[in-house]
């Protein structure tokens, strides 16, 4: 396996843009997790899923923020209207099972000018 | 806010000595995970300890779990230049209706100088 695929790798935007982030998690994992890393907060869970249903989306910072998983092999993430403040690295990651290893993408830094 | 929160933040080392770094967490576990991440890069898994457990090697890495203290530690022997780089601790709760959900700190970024 390929491992969790991510696209695109780098994504520069103008304020006020829709922005939609890609994630491919590995083949049979039940868990997909979107994270953001930033300097200031560190590494934040926005929301994840199992067997494509969201469970937990308490980390998504406003409503602009939206996932969705429609299958097991692809889920997205829309930032809509985008602002400077998104800017960030976001991350996806896929496990196995619950409370098992992570996989990590190797993310997409989004830059909003 | 943070479930495991790492110290130090920020740790310089020169080859050959021990690291070592620290995760405290707050609520009940079934499991703490340590990643690495190289600058740029995604976080890679580097060991798993369950909350029945006490202590875990792999390679150079000795993990230590205290559920009394909710606190982990990480030690890294015979450190080299290449460990540099951040390291991160992960729980997963014990049950409910968050199981699955996988929670970082804030991270120990580690400088190891040849």
């Amino acid at each position: 396996d390929a491992g969790v695929i991510q696209s695109p790798r780098h994504e520069v935007t103008e304020m006020g843009q829709e922005v939609t982030l890609r994630c491919k998690p590995i083949s049979g994992h039940d868990y997909l997790f979107w994270y953001r890393q930033t300097m200031m907060r560190g590494l934040e869970l926005l929301i994840y899923f199992n067997n494509n249903v969201p469970i937990d989306d308490s980390g998504m910072p406003e409503d602009r923020f939206s996932a969705k998983m429609p299958n097991a092999s692809f889920s997205t993430l829309k930032i809509q209207p985008s602002e400077p403040r998104d800017s960030a690295v976001y991350f996806c990651a896929s496990t196995p099972g619950g409370n098992t290893e992570a996989f990590f993408g190797q993310g997409t830094r989004l830059t909003v000018v | 806010s943070q479930q495991g929160e790492e110290d130090p933040q920020a740790l310089s080392i020169q080859e050959g000595e021990n690291a070592t770094m620290n995760c405290s967490y707050k609520t009940s576990i079934n499991n703490l995970q340590w990643y690495r991440q190289n600058s740029g890069r995604g976080l890679v898994h580097l060991i798993l300890i369950r909350s029945n457990e006490r202590e875990k090697h792999s390679g150079r890495l000795r993990v230590t779990l205290d559920t009394s203290k909710k606190s982990s530690s990480l030690l890294i022997t015979a450190s080299r230049a290449a460990d540099t780089a951040s390291y991160f601790c992960a729980t997963g709760p014990a049950g409910g209706t968050s199981y699955g959900k996988l929670t970082f700190g804030q991270g120990t970024i580690l400088t190891v100088h040849p």
